[in-house]
């Protein structure tokens, strides 16, 4: 059975910083990898899709790398800002025809 | 539709009534997706339509909860006979086809009183 893990849980920088959340999933086999964005009381954004023959995506401050073999991903934020705090959650989907597995996310509070 | 739409955003019940939640899909996607988010849990799958395909019922947590899909577009998740354990948040998701990243809707706030 697929788990997903999120570290650390919570976390807060002061604004400018760069910083790096953490996805673990147990079964490598994985068919891609989704990293969403949700604000409180709101449903989920996506902000970036890698599919398992890829190794990373760039959408402006944002990075997501993937490394299947190790069963690890990690989302890069760079030059962080206010607008940045919200909940992160990482997910999995091993075939194309299952439904994704989320990590519990990650809480980020950028201080201004 | 732009998005994903779900209706209502909020609803207040009382325990041992029947609710209905409603997810209108993006146009043409053909997965539709359910799950729903507890206080400070994670997110949990419910069931998930994939075309004509049978749907995968296996996360749905009792036979109080059901859902059905008409004519592959709209979806209905049913609870009957709610308790106050069934109070979260739930969420439908939609996918264009295999392999394609999912887009959310902004989910209902179910609250059992």
């Amino acid at each position: 059975k697929q788990e997903v893990t999120q570290i650390p849980a919570a976390l807060s920088v002061p604004e400018g910083e760069n910083l790096v959340l953490n996805c673990s999933f147990t079964d490598s086999a994985i068919y891609n990898l989704q990293w969403f964005r949700q604000d409180p009381g709101k449903g989920l954004t996506s902000l970036l899709l890698i599919q398992s023959s890829q190794r990373e995506q760039t959408s402006g401050r944002l990075n997501a790398s993937l490394d299947k073999s190790s069963g690890r991903s990690t989302l890069y934020i760079a030059a962080s800002q206010p607008g940045d705090s919200a909940t992160y959650l990482c997910a999995v989907q091993n075939s194309g025809n299952t439904p994704l597995v989320f990590g519990k996310g990650t809480r980020l509070s950028v201080i201004a | 539709g732009a998005g994903v739409s779900q209706s209502p955003s909020n609803k207040v019940t009382e325990k041992g009534k029947d609710v209905e939640l409603r997810c209108d899909p993006i146009s043409g996607h053909t997965a539709l997706y359910w799950y729903r988010q507890s206080l400070g849990q994670g997110l949990e799958f419910l069931i998930y339509f994939q075309g004509n395909s049978a749907p995968d019922k296996s996360g749905l947590p009792s036979d109080r909860f059901s859902a059905e899909r008409t004519g592959g577009s709209v979806s209905t998740l049913t609870i009957q006979r709610t308790q106050q354990e069934d109070s979260a948040v739930y969420l439908c998701a939609s996918s264009l086809r295999r392999g394609n990243g999912y887009t959310f809707g902004s989910g209902t706030r179910l609250t059992v009183v």
